[in-house]
């Protein structure tokens, strides 16, 4: 079992929809959480990060991250096609800048 | 807002070269980071620096090796490039401190023929 799951899609909805993206994680060690988007033929790009378990909001995106139950989500409102990209998900250690665990990645696209 | 620059955004290299992957970043940040990213196996670590000529071995070192002379500059060597090389190699930094989230480059993207 991979520590970091992620749903590789596609996911595909219109322009407009809320979109939820999700990774479940095995160790509950884990401490602070990420996203990243990276679009097609770039590196990864920092949109959140989180320390704790509820909500953190950024204009459309917010992150959510549940420690009970080891659940990681990214909510996209008001979706556009400029999100249409691959979604990563993260997962860390504060005793280890090196052990950060990547999920595989959602390829999300948003139809005009 | 950071920046992480690599040299080259594609790269193509023939089986026995030695290759030289260089990644620079411009916020002063300790920590930097070897990552190939391959379809279906995510991202990889391959060597981690957490200062000037140090290094530590991340989850896929062979065939690789690294050297961190400057902070700013971290740079990524295949020795003996092969087939199975073939790859986007991504630099990262990120600052020290817990829980510091990594900042990426934008990738080269290699093919070993």
């Amino acid at each position: 079992q991979k520590e970091v799951e992620q749903d590789p899609g596609p996911l595909s909805v219109p322009e407009g929809a809320i979109v939820s993206l999700n990774c479940t994680y095995s160790n509950s060690a884990f401490q602070y959480f990420m996203w990243y988007r990276q679009y097609s033929r770039k590196g990864p790009e920092l949109l959140m990060y989180t320390y704790s378990s509820g909500n953190k909001e950024d204009g459309r995106f917010t992150a959510q991250v549940d420690k009970s139950s080891k659940y990681i989500s990214l909510f996209i409102r008001d979706s556009q096609p400029s999100d249409s990209a691959t979604y990563l998900c993260a997962s860390g250690f504060y005793s280890s800048a090196s052990k950060i665990i990547f999920g595989s990645g959602t390829r999300l696209s948003i139809r005009p | 807002d950071v920046k992480v620059t690599q040299s080259s955004r594609y790269l193509v290299k023939r089986t026995g070269e030695k290759v030289f992957l260089e990644c620079v970043q411009d916020m002063d940040h300790e920590n930097m980071f070897w990552y190939r990213q391959d379809p279906g196996l995510g991202l990889r670590l391959i060597y981690f620096s957490y200062d000037v000529k140090m290094k530590e071995k991340g989850d896929i070192p062979e065939g690789y090796s690294v050297s961190r002379e400057k902070k700013e500059r971290f740079s990524l060597i295949l020795e003996s490039a092969s087939t199975n090389q073939t790859s986007m190699y991504l630099c990262a930094s990120s600052p020290p401190g817990q829980g510091s989230p990594l900042h990426f480059g934008n990738g080269t993207r290699l093919t070993v023929t």
